[in-house]
Order: structure tokens, then C-alpha cells, then sequence
């Protein structure tokens, strides 16, 4: 079966400093993988997306950026963290489809501070 | 566009009753996908259940079904004998074809059932 692990699950970081959160997916092969950032009590905004390694597409303008490195490794970062940076984080994952559900995470809670 | 709406912030059901969250969508693109979430306090978004544009039944997973209206552009969830443990919010969610897959969600609808 196929699993999702995100790392950290929480994180308190001051503003202007870095940023690493990693996804990682197990059981699949060349899946499709999803960012996500969720404001508190909102719905989701995708941020990137990945079809494949090195394929990185970005929907939404900002200081963040994603990487994926490896098949089944997807790793969202930021130079310099801003205050509105804060947010839950989810990673997903779904099959090579162009529409099919998609799996999460279990999510990361950062806090700029 | 493509667009999500979920009309109702908060919803509150008896147990063992049956509940229905609404969600309406709009899209142009006659291939797409609606989905169900479910988000408990812990955060995790699980997956409940699909339908497909060109599927003629509604789809239905154990006690979830879903009420697809194609002409209206309505994708209501309906849960069957409400649990405690369904207290949750719930997110409606389209994915379609030209758009690569990807998943627009509504706003979410927070799901109280009473004992």
C-alpha cells in the first residue's frame, strides 16, 4: 500500500529565515505530487505541482520555490520566511492521471514569527 | 473559471441521522472529476469519495454517497446514520482534465453531529 510522510510536523521559525519541508511518498512509482498551503479555517491553495523529477510548475507567485530531487521526494523551501508565510502544509500525492484523486499527508503547522 | 462553492459554513446533524452538504461547481471542460474530503481536527485530509463527469450512476462508498446533478453543476455529499466521529470539515474538491489534474477546493463545510 502506499504511504505519505511529511517532516517536521510542526515548526517555529522567525522571519527572514530559511525554509526546508520534505514530503516523501512510498508504494508508487512516478506519481504526480502536490503542495498545498491552508490558511486557518480555509480551503486549500495548490502552490506546486510535479509530474515528474525536475518538473516543478508553481501556481502561485511568491518566496516560496519546491524541488523534486528524487522519484518519490518532493521538498518545499524558502530563502526568508515571511509573517504570511504561516500555514498548514500538506503534500499529496496522486497516480499518473489527469484526473484522479489525490492522497495527503498528514500536514505541517508553521509559524513565522 | 473554474470554481468551487460550498454555501454552508456550519451544519449541525442529530446522530444517526442523515446529513447532506452542498457544493455547486463550475467549469467549461466536459472531462473533469468531484471529490470529498474530510479534515478532523488532527489536520489530515482523507479522501472519501469521486465521481466522474461521464458516470451515470452516483457514486456511493459505504456510508458516503454522492447526490451529482450534472445539469444543476451540484455535487452534494450525503452521509448516511451521522457518527460522532464524522465531526469534521468536510471539503468538496474538481479536478479536470485540461487543467493537468489539479485539485480546486471550496471553502469547506465544519460538520457538528450531536449526540
Amino acid at each position: 500500500s502506499q504511504t505519505i510522510h511529511q517532516w517536521p510536523a510542526t515548526l517555529v521559525q522567525p522571519v527572514g529565515s530559511p525554509l526546508s519541508l520534505e514530503c516523501t511518498v512510498e508504494g508508487t512509482s512516478n506519481p504526480n505530487l502536490y503542495w498545498y498551503r491552508q490558511a486557518a479555517g480555509r480551503g486549500l491553495q495548490l502552490l506546486f505541482y510535479s509530474v515528474g523529477i525536475g518538473q516543478i510548475s508553481s501556481e502561485v507567485p511568491q518566496n516560496l520555490s519546491a524541488s523534486r530531487p528524487q522519484d518519490r521526494q518532493f521538498i518545499l523551501s524558502s530563502k526568508k520566511l515571511l509573517l504570511s508565510d504561516s500555514g498548514f502544509y500538506l503534500c499529496a500525492w496522486s497516480r499518473e492521471s489527469r484526473v484522479n484523486e489525490q492522497y495527503f499527508g498528514p500536514g505541517t503547522r508553521l509559524t513565522v514569527t | 473559471a473554474q470554481k468551487i462553492t460550498q454555501t454552508q459554513p456550519g451544519m449541525f446533524v442529530q446522530e444517526k441521522e442523515a446529513v447532506t452538504l452542498d457544493c455547486t461547481y463550475d467549469t467549461s471542460d466536459p472531462s473533469y472529476g468531484l471529490f470529498w474530503y474530510k479534515q478532523p481536527s488532527s489536520g489530515e485530509m482523507i479522501f472519501l469519495i469521486y465521481q466522474g463527469s461521464y458516470d451515470q450512476q452516483n457514486a456511493t462508498e459505504g456510508r458516503y454517497s454522492l447526490n451529482f446533478q450534472k445539469a444543476r453543476k451540484s455535487a452534494n455529499l450525503v452521509i448516511s446514520a451521522s457518527q460522532l466521529g464524522d465531526s469534521a470539515m468536510y471539503f468538496c474538491a474538481m479536478s479536470s482534465f485540461n487543467q493537468g489534474g489539479k485539485l480546486i477546493f471550496g471553502q469547506g463545510t465544519e460538520l457538528s453531529v450531536k449526540p
